[in-house]
């Protein structure tokens, strides 16, 4: 079964503090995978998508297709990225479905 | 470009009241959906419209039923509301050919059922 899964609900660091928000997924074939994100008060938008390999505001993800994750990082966290996180990826079929995790809570302290 | 537009942005429904969620996007995109996000489960997917005049279930469909009415709106109805759909939907929509799937959203409707 496809699956993404982002073991914390919440994650709490100190402004500077590298960042890392994990994501596992389950998938047969090529995944295209995604991560969204969504400010208070803001709809959810795209941050970053793997295909691109570039990096927004600061943050960078890559796939490993061996550990089968697609983890978020920041190497300096500022308190603007405070934001619910979603990391997702593209169902089978070419429908553009996504398949969303839980979703991670970054709180950036000051 | 207003991008994906949803209305209502709050309601509030007794149990087994119906209501309508409007949506519209002015991107020319084939593809919309409807999302609820709930605490702990993340959005998930209730239907989805990969082009106009097609509709398909999603992960929940149960207690729901959509129209594709043209290529901008994709409304979704809740024919007999339950406190169980207390939640937040969101309305997406992208184009596989166009927007290499990346999906756009709508700002969201928060529903409360009592």
């Amino acid at each position: 079964a496809q699956r993404v899964t982002q073991p914390e609900k919440l994650l709490s660091v100190f402004k500077g503090a590298p960042v890392e928000l994990k994501c596992n997924y389950s998938y047969s074939g090529s995944p295209e995978l995604f991560w969204y994100v969504q400010y208070s008060r803001q709809r959810l938008q795209l941050l970053l998508r793997h295909i691109s390999r570039e990096s927004i505001k600061g943050f960078t993800a890559d796939l490993n297709k061996g550990e089968t994750s697609f983890h978020l990082k920041k190497p300096f966290a500022q308190e603007e990225d405070s934001a619910m996180y979603y990391c997702a990826l593209t169902s089978s079929g070419n429908t553009g479905k996504l398949i969303f995790g839980q979703g991670t809570t970054l709180q950036v302290k000051p | 470009n207003a991008g994906v537009t949803q209305t209502p942005k709050f309601q509030v429904l007794k149990t087994g009241q119906s209501m309508t969620l409007q949506c519209a996007q002015d991107m020319n995109h084939n593809s919309m959906y409807w999302y609820r996000q709930d605490p702990g489960m993340g959005l998930r997917l209730i239907y989805y419209s990969a082009s106009e005049g097609t509709t398909d279930k999603g992960e929940v469909p149960n207690g729901y039923n959509v129209s594709r009415l043209n290529k901008r709106e994709f409304s979704l109805r809740l024919e007999s509301a339950a406190p169980s759909q207390t939640s937040v939907y969101f309305c997406a929509s992208g184009d596989v050919a166009l927007a290499k799937n990346i999906q756009y959203f709508g700002a969201g409707t928060r529903l409360s059922v009592l």
